[in-house]
């Protein structure tokens, strides 16, 4: 396994569009989080998965946000009725134990809303 | 709630010089510390992990030292590169909840050669 994956890379958007992002952790990690970065600012929290339960959403994702890890596997974000304000790098980690091991990152998404 | 500040923002050095860069936290009640270099528009890459009963974590040319009685950690770099410009950020895990990690903004490195 080569670490955590993410996709698309980049993506451009037309706000009030639809768009989902997928990511695929490292396949013996049982825990997903995905964060969010703004330009300057370090990742905030978005939400956590342990296996295919979403345990944990932050403040941050509204009601336009949803997660989910079908058969704890892959995990897919989806934001609707795209704003600019949602213009930022979407990171996803994954780990075996959180609070014990490390987390790894994969390498983000883009997302431009125009 | 956790608090996390890395002082400065950015630093710029001359190739061969050592860096230091700092990390502080407002709750030492944490379970660890990692330390991640960050490349423009890139993901996070971890470099160290650090554990709440360690002093001091060592890889290469990399060290990284924990006080957690006065909530500080600093990332020392020896002999510097220009392949070390980066973003480097610290994070904590929060104790509030499933280890979600909280964020310092970052010290943005430029290592001139």
């Amino acid at each position: 396994d080569t670490g955590v994956s993410q996709d698309p890379r980049h993506k451009i958007t037309k706000r009030g569009q639809n768009v989902t992002f997928r990511c695929d952790p490292i396949s013996e990690h049982n825990r997903l989080y995905w964060y969010r970065q703004t330009l300057g600012q370090g990742p905030e929290f978005l939400t956590y998965f342990q296996n295919e339960a979403q345990l944990e959403k932050s403040r941050l994702l509204s009601d336009r946000f949803s997660a989910e890890r079908p058969k704890g596997s892959f995990s897919t974000l989806e934001i609707q009725r795209t704003e600019q304000g949602d213009s930022a790098m979407y990171l996803c980690a994954s780990s075996l134990l959180a609070g014990v091991y490390e987390q790894y990152f994969g390498p983000g998404t883009r997302l431009t809303v125009t | 709630k956790q608090e996390v500040t890395q002082i400065p923002a950015a630093l710029s050095v001359p190739e061969g010089e050592n860096l230091v860069l700092n990390c502080s936290f407002t709750d030492s009640a944490i379970y660890n510390l990692q330390w991640f270099r960050q490349d423009p528009g890139k993901g996070l890459t971890s470099l160290l992990l650090i554990q709440s009963s360690q002093r001091e974590q060592t890889s290469g040319r990399l060290n990284a030292s924990l006080d957690k009685s006065s909530g500080r950690s600093t990332l020392y770099i020896a002999a510097s590169q220009p392949g070390d410009s980066a973003t480097y950020l610290c994070a904590v895990p929060t104790t509030d909840s499933w280890g979600k990690l909280q964020f310092g903004a970052g010290t943005q490195v430029v290592v001139t050669p």
